[in-house]
């Protein structure tokens, strides 16, 4: 079985420019959390995402937003990026909000120049 | 808010057993999380802990006490592999807060 998929792998971006992160989450995972981790740090919750609502959200401004589709893909956007936003993107999946097991992606190395 | 303390470096022998401790202040949590990451690639699951007490799975064991604010992962006959970053991590109220991670380094 496929594990978390995210694309694209590797991105470059200019200050003032805005970017979209995809995520297929696991078959049969219906819930989505995505989180920012900058080299050095632990992972920082942004979003999660359950059956398309959003269900829990980090200490991120309103420049991030995030979707769930359907098919319980998910989508991370950010506006307006500032050199800060360089980071590791990571979006893990888990069969419902309830359950504890999240499973991460290889994640996607945003560098903001 | 909730606080998480991990030390940032430990070292540790081919074989021995090495306690990588995480001490926390929160306002109340679910369950606590122990994961694993090798430089460059995303966190992998080690253990979550809902209850006080130890729980072992295979060579690692991971212990948590509500009432200290306590945890710790313990590895056990260390291999080279085991060489990685340990992150210990909360969740409650509908996220995951996690530390800053303990680099954990096995030397021969």
């Amino acid at each position: 079985d496929a594990g978390v998929t995210q694309s694209p792998t590797h991105l470059i971006k200019t200050r003032g420019q805005q970017v979209t992160l995809r995520c297929s989450p696991i078959s049969g995972h219906k819930s989505v959390s995505w989180y920012q981790q900058v080299l050095g740090q632990g992972p920082q919750f942004i979003f999660q995402y359950y059956e398309k609502e959003e269900r829990g959200r980090g200490n991120f401004p309103d420049r991030f937003s995030a979707r769930q589709f359907p098919n319980y893909s998910s989508e991370l956007n950010v506006n307006a990026l500032l050199l800060g936003d360089s980071a590791l993107y990571l979006c893990a999946s888990s069969v419902d909000n309830l359950s504890y097991e999240q499973y991460f992606g290889p994640g996607t190395r945003l560098t903001v120049t | 808010g909730q606080n998480i303390d991990q030390p940032t470096e430990m070292t540790a022998t081919e074989g021995a057993i090495v306690q990588i401790n995480c001490t926390y202040q929160t306002s109340g949590f679910n369950g606590l999380f122990w994961y694993q990451q090798h430089a460059g690639e995303a966190p992998t699951f080690l253990s979550y802990n809902v209850l006080d007490g130890l729980e072992e799975k295979g060579r690692f064991s991971s212990f948590l006490s509500r009432s200290k604010g306590y945890s710790y992962l313990l590895l056990k006959e260390l291999q080279m592999k085991d060489s990685a970053s340990y992150l210990c991590a909360l969740e409650g109220y509908q996220k995951v807060t996690f530390g800053t991670g303990t680099k954990l380094q096995v030397i021969p």
